[in-house]
């Protein structure tokens, strides 16, 4: 079946520094793959859409400068959070639907991955 | 865009129990997703059913598009069940694109 796969699983980092969350798709390619947030107890937010070959498209309240996306080929987005600070901890998540519609398992989801600034 | 609602926003089960958890959207969708989420925060898909009954083992699904609202049964409960349960209707965002909006959950809990 379908599988994404996520790192960091758990990452801590200082405040100031940036952080790089890597999400690919290994048996199938992806030209969109999403990337949400949780915060603890709450439902998954979407932040933006990741387009292979072209700028990410962004949710409302979303700072593109802070929410680096790149999608450079279509197994691999990564979502950079630059000059972290203790408000951006959260659990991120991102997911991929395959592109060609071979595998009907609908949108699959990576494991997450619990960013800790202190 | 899109609103999801999922009742009962929490559950508690014994054991062996049945239950029927329910997710109601506001709007046309093209499909619908029900995923469980694991205490490591993990999002299992469970079923992508844009209309229909489909069933799994111990767990189906029905979603009646024309009347907006999906169901997820849950038979012979088992600890392991528990976790929180998400449904998300499929919804065109524009730019040929789609994107699931996800409603708050039901957090599940059987007791042995």
């Amino acid at each position: 079946g379908a599988v994404v796969s996520q790192h960091p699983s758990r990452v801590i980092c200082k405040s100031g520094t940036s952080v790089k969350i890597e999400c690919r798709s290994l048996d199938f390619q992806a030209t969109t793959m999403f990337w949400y947030r949780q915060f603890p107890k709450q439902s998954l937010m979407l932040m933006a859409t990741s387009n292979e070959g072209s700028k990410a498209t962004y949710e409302q309240g979303v700072e593109k400068d802070k929410f680096l996306i790149n999608h450079a080929s279509l197994t691999l987005s990564t979502l950079t959070v630059t000059s972290a600070h203790p408000e951006d901890s959260s659990f991120y998540i991102c997911s991929a639907r395959d592109a060609f519609g071979t595998v009907n398992y609908g949108y699959t989801f990576g494991s997450g991955t619990r960013l800790t600034v202190v | 865009g899109i609103q999801v609602e999922q009742s009962p926003p929490d559950l508690i089960l014994q054991e062996g129990a049945n239950s029927t958890l329910r997710c109601n959207f506001s709007d046309s969708v093209n499909n619908l997703q029900w995923f469980h989420q694991n205490p490591w925060g993990q999002l299992i898909n469970l079923f992508y059913i844009p209309s229909g009954t489909k069933q799994n083992g111990r767990l189906s699904a029905t979603t009646v598009a024309t009347e907006r609202y999906s169901l997820l049964y849950i038979s012979s409960s088992q600890t392991t069940d528990s976790g929180v349960y998400f449904c998300a209707p499929v919804s065109y965002s524009g730019a040929g694109s789609y994107q699931l909006t996800f409603g708050k959950g039901t957090k599940l809990s059987v007791i042995p």
